[in-house]
């Protein structure tokens, strides 16, 4: 079982869209819970990071965390075209850092 | 320059070639990575540099021989390749691989390698 799954898509939505993207872990030892985003031909950035359950808020995203069930969210509120990417989810356990696959995301205009 | 910059951004190569990945970190960061992604799959940690000492090799073959000569600076030596070893090659760095807190990695744009 790999230790992080993250659905590889892709996602297609319309513009104005609430996305929701997700990932789940099998070891109750990751203690940052982070979401990275990949344009095309560039290297990921990071979006937002958590450390425990519940919501974070940055503007149109909001990551969630439930340790209980081992899954992580992001929702992206009010899609826009410019959020075509592929956001990958990684998880860190005493600094070694552990990514989903990827989930590929289209914004249609 | 600013952020993770790696050079070429692209690279064709035969599988009897010789040649260097090169990468360069302007964030005053001690800790350099070097990863490999394929399609479809997660990334995968192939080195880690914490302040020029090598930490980690991920059973990485020694087709790929990394060198750190300073915090930096990291380099990817590749030669004789096998066309499977085309992917795109990232290099990100971090404060160091000791550091508190989520210890946020920073990606460089990567560079596209094509074995023939």
């Amino acid at each position: 079982q790999k230790e992080v799954e993250q659905d590889p898509g892709p996602l297609s939505v319309p513009e104005g869209a609430i996305v929701s993207l997700n990932c789940t872990y099998s070891n109750s030892a990751f203690q940052y819970f982070m979401w990275y985003r990949q344009y095309s031909r560039k290297g990921p950035e990071l979006l937002m990071y958590t450390y425990s359950s519940g919501n974070k808020e940055d503007g149109r995203f909001t990551a969630q965390v439930d340790k209980s069930s081992k899954y992580i969210s992001l929702f992206i509120r009010d899609s826009q075209p410019s959020d075509s990417a592929t956001y990958l989810c990684a998880m860190t356990r005493y600094n070694k850092f552990y990514f989903g696959s990827g989930t590929k995301l289209n914004v249609k205009p | 320059e600013t952020g993770v910059t790696q050079t070429p951004r692209h690279l064709v190569m035969g599988m009897t070639n010789k040649k260097s990945l090169k990468c360069e970190q302007h964030l005053g960061h001690n800790a350099m990575y070097w990863y490999k992604q394929s399609a479809k799959k997660p990334l995968e940690l192939m080195f880690v540099y914490n302040f020029k000492e090598q930490t980690e090799n991920n059973s990485v073959p020694s087709r790929f021989s990394p060198e750190c000569p300073n915090s930096s600076h990291l380099f990817l030596h590749l030669h004789t390749l096998q066309p499977e070893d085309s992917a795109l090659y990232l290099c990100a760095s971090s404060q160091s691989t000791l550091a508190g807190g989520p210890n946020e990695q920073f990606f460089g744009p990567g560079t596209r390698l094509t074995v023939l």
